[in-house]
């Protein structure tokens, strides 16, 4: 089992509609990050939060809209997605951002845009 | 252009083989970081290389980090059905902070 968790597992959206992705982690993490992952590629880095403060956004389209309410928390607000959007959505955290640090993963939002 | 070059992408042996994945760059990495993903799971940690030249083994895998940290590679030993999944490697380049960039993974199928 991971010990980051993330709901839901699977997500069937209309291209219309206003969705969550919810992470959590109790390990004391300060670093969250949201990844984005096509079949067999690799993951792409999101957004980083760093003691709860938005440190790093890779250009993502404003449908895409991340909160951390408090250290253990990341949400991933989804508005107007289109059918590219559709993806494996991951979080992960790490003790900190520094350069060794490993990062935790969860089992991902499984993301479909329809 | 890819900073971490991961070869082979596809790969399916039969169990009992061996294996090799490469991790190359023409940059430096103060780390370099192996993950393997299995179907419907994210990404697991299996070593963080930090010192060139330093190998360090995990039962049948064996990771190496070169000299000038520049490149890496998985090898591992006596494949099973069970190591079948998605290997990356990771680093964090020297110049760019704290900022980890994904190879494009190797696939690998062990066949029993």
């Amino acid at each position: 089992d991971t010990e980051v968790t993330q709901t839901p597992k699977h997500l069937v959206m209309g291209m219309t509609n206003k969705k969550s992705l919810k992470c959590e982690q109790h390990m004391g993490h300060r670093a969250m990050y949201w990844y984005k992952q096509k079949a067999k590629k690799p993951p792409e880095l999101m957004f980083v939060y760093s003691y709860e403060k938005l440190s790093i956004n890779e250009s993502v389209p404003s449908r895409f809209s991340p909160e951390c309410p408090n250290s253990s928390l990341l949400n991933l607000h989804l508005h107007a997605l289109q059918p590219e959007d559709s993806a494996l959505y991951l979080c992960a955290s790490s003790q900190d951002r520094g350069p060794a640090l490993p990062l935790h993963f969860g089992n991902g939002t499984r993301l479909t845009v329809t | 252009t890819q900073l971490l070059e991961q070869s082979p992408q596809f790969l399916s042996i039969q169990e009992g083989e061996n294996l090799t994945v490469y991790c190359n760059s023409s940059s430096v990495f103060s780390s370099l970081q192996w993950y393997r993903q299995e179907p419907g799971e994210g990404p697991v940690l299996l070593v963080t290389v930090v010192t060139g030249g330093e190998v360090k083994k995990l039962k049948r895998l064996t990771f190496q980090f070169g000299d000038a940290r520049k490149d890496s590679s998985l090898h591992i030993t006596a494949a099973q059905p069970g190591d079948t999944g998605l290997y990356l490697c990771a680093g964090i380049e020297e110049t760019s902070g704290s900022r980890l960039t994904f190879g494009e993974g190797t696939q690998l199928t062990v066949n029993p």
